[in-house]
């Protein structure tokens, strides 16, 4: 039981250039977030993914896209990437209808953009 | 949707004194609030979580507060260890929807020895 993966784990980018964050929980959550935590600052939801086939946007969606893939599987996407782009991306599942509301993350991906 | 506010953002105390971050929601409807901690260079993970029809719940050192009325909840740590040194988030929504799930701003705790 991996929990929540996501990949890479460290990328650096060139500005304008573009890239995917892989996220896959094998979980059987439902739904599925996308955040991400400036230094010294706290986590800020971009997207999130309340079931198979839909996505929402959150608090800071520009300049990002999302696919939900199927239900194990959540990506993030930059298609011109920023230096304000510069964070540590978490993603994070949990079982919305069930008795517990516990968000598991991953481990995260610390993306740099130059 | 839901906002909440946390304070403080930073708390400094001695091993063995309590510690006390408090959160306000915005949003009448939300029934549970979870709180999690954020180790340095880890993954946030949950620590304690209150739904709505407690007013307290306590889990060893850790207790978690709640007032319906003034919408707002507390997380309380006593006899605070280095190891508690972290970030906490906390958290409001609704147990049963698929919302945005939007974090407190964060504080950030250091335990001195």
């Amino acid at each position: 039981n991996a929990g929540v993966t996501q990949t890479p784990k460290f990328q650096v980018l060139k500005t304008g250039q573009s890239m995917t964050l892989q996220c896959a929980q094998d979980m059987n959550h439902n739904s599925m977030y996308w955040y991400r935590q400036d230094p010294g600052m706290g986590l800020r939801l971009i997207y999130y993914s309340a079931s198979e086939g839909t996505t929402d946007k959150g608090e800071v969606p520009n300049g990002y896209n999302v696919s939900r893939l199927n239900k194990r599987e959540f990506s993030l996407r930059l298609e011109s990437a920023a230096p304000s782009q510069t964070s540590v991306y978490f993603c994070a599942s949990r079982l919305s209808g069930g008795n517990t509301g516990e968000l598991f993350f991953g481990e995260g991906s610390r993306l740099t953009v130059l | 949707g839901e906002n909440v506010e946390q304070h403080p953002s930073t708390l400094s105390v001695q091993e063995g004194d309590s510690a006390v971050i408090k959160c306000t929601y915005s949003d009448s409807a939300s029934n549970y609030f979870p709180w999690y901690k954020q180790e340095l260079g880890k993954r946030p993970q949950l620590i304690i979580d209150i739904r709505s029809n407690v007013g307290e719940k306590k889990d060893q050192r850790i207790a978690v507060t709640l007032n319906k009325t003034a919408k707002h909840f507390s997380l309380h740590i006593t006899e605070t260890q280095p190891e508690d040194s972290a970030v906490y988030f906390c958290a409001a929504h609704r147990l049963h929807n698929t919302d945005k799930l939007i974090f407190g701003t964060g504080t950030r705790l250091q335990v001195f020895p």
